[in-house]
């Protein structure tokens, strides 16, 4: 059955550092992959898109990386602050009529 | 423009009643998804409707059923509540035209089943 794994439950960075947060899949081969940040009490936002023919993705502090031999994404924050903790979904979308797929996301808290 | 709206935002209800839960989407959307959010399962795909009609549907029981309306608004309703139930329900709209295919999802209605 597909399978999608976020590591850690929770990670702890010291401020101003770069946060890196992995999603692995099983079973499963996504033409997307998504990155979403989710604050307690709300919906999850969503942060980036990549696809998979690209091997990176850039916005402002963040980055994202795909690697479907590996079937593995990297989600990196350049120049951590505390405004940045919350929790991060990956998510996996096939193609074809939407049916996506979350991962249980990994909390990060971004210390001062 | 407005984001996606639910209500009621919160619920308490005892085992055995059935709950209906709303959603209305972003202006235009015409696709409505359902999650379920619990802190061991994270968010859990229900069902997807598009003009509707359900497009895609999760491994949920007979019992988490739902609709969309003419105006996109989507209900979402659950029979015979167990304590399982008990989580976080969130709604979230598309149009699900090219780009980044990003979902908005709406707040949420928290679900207690007692």
């Amino acid at each position: 059955s597909q399978k999608i794994e976020q590591n850690s439950e929770a990670l702890n960075i010291q401020e101003g550092k770069t946060a890196t947060l992995t999603c692995n899949y099983t079973n499963y081969s996504p033409a997307y992959l998504q990155w979403y940040r989710q604050d307690p009490g709300r919906g999850p936002v969503f942060l980036l898109l990549i696809r998979e023919n690209e091997k990176e993705k850039r916005k402002e502090r963040l980055k994202v990386t795909f690697d479907t031999t590996l079937k593995q994404s990297l989600f990196h924050i350049t120049a951590s602050q505390p405004a940045d903790s919350a929790t991060y979904l990956c998510a996996l979308l096939s193609g074809g009529y939407q049916k996506v797929t979350f991962g249980i996301g990994t909390k990060l808290q971004v210390i001062p | 423009k407005a984001g996606v709206t639910q209500t009621p935002r919160y619920l308490i209800k005892t085992r055995g009643q059935q709950v209906t839960l709303s959603c209305s989407p972003i202006s235009g959307h015409r696709s409505v998804s359902w999650y379920q959010q619990t802190p061991g399962q994270g968010l859990q795909f229900l069902f997807e409707y598009f003009s509707e009609t359900q497009r895609n549907k999760g491994n949920f029981p007979g019992r988490f059923s739902g609709r969309q309306f003419s105006n996109s608004r989507s209900e979402m309703n659950v029979s015979t509540l167990e304590l399982g139930d008990s989580a976080l329900y969130l709604c979230a709209s598309s149009s699900w035209t090219g780009g980044n295919n990003e979902q908005f999802f709406g707040p949420g209605t928290r679900l207690t089943v007692l």
